[in-house]
């Protein structure tokens, strides 16, 4: 079945780097855009960015902007996301989300269960 | 950036309810408006697209209106399972934002 499985989590020090995987598996990762979106605990959703299907087109949000690079490796169906200078506010669970459809638009569905990214001194 | 406001923050009604959840937009985001459920320690989960189109293996209970700012998520009458945390988003432009959720609780 459809599956995203996110690693890469954990406590890491203010200002300093961390990078998030997304294992996909049971679909055809290369036909799809795919996502980075973040809950804070306790918090609501924040979109983070956007990667096309075949990496060409990419987008981020205003706050991790210049900080964060989303990129893909088709062959390998892994999704990344390199996060730089990090701060106490980027403290949450990361979640990777496919778009149900192939060139529908920003539509998540699956969604991975998460990977917890802790910054703190 | 388009906000999304849901209302209530919280909502508590008994199975067997019709729930009626609010999402209104700072702007048009024509019918580009998506509902997400969430279960404590779960990752969402997709219910409706595109205003009105239910995701593959939602049940028909649940449903979707509206139409530029102003959209609503019923659901026609709760089962147990259904009190969560709901979500809109909208696909309209970039950045896509989502609302800030409103709570389903069993009163």
């Amino acid at each position: 079945q459809v599956q995203l499985v996110e690693s890469g989590g954990g406590v890491v020090q203010p200002g300093r780097s961390l990078r998030l995987s997304c294992a996909a598996s049971g679909f055809s990762f290369s036909s799809y855009a795919m996502h980075w979106v973040r809950q804070a605990p306790g918090k609501g959703l924040e979109w983070m960015a956007v990667i096309s299907y075949d990496g060409n087109i990419k987008y981020y949000a205003d706050s991790v902007k210049a900080r964060f690079t989303i990129s893909r490796d088709n062959s390998k169906n892994t999704l990344y996301l390199q996060m730089n200078s990090l701060r106490d506010e980027d403290t949450a669970v990361y979640h990777c989300a496919r778009e149900v459809k192939p060139l529908l638009g920003p539509v998540f569905d699956p969604w991975g269960q998460g990977t917890l990214v802790t910054v703190s001194s | 950036e388009i906000v999304l406001t849901q209302s209530p923050a919280t909502l508590s009604l008994s199975p067997g309810e019709r729930a009626a959840l609010s999402c209104r937009a700072s702007q048009t985001v024509n019918n580009y408006l998506a509902w997400y459920q969430q279960k404590a320690g779960q990752a969402p989960r997709l219910l409706i697209y595109d205003t009105s189109n239910r995701a593959t293996g939602v049940p028909a209970r649940f449903s979707g209106s509206g139409s530029g700012t102003d959209f609503t998520l019923t659901i026609s009458s709760l089962e147990p399972e259904d009190f969560a945390v709901y979500y809109c988003q909208h696909r309209a432009n970039w950045p896509i934002t989502f609302g800030q959720g409103t709570r389903l609780e069993i009163k």
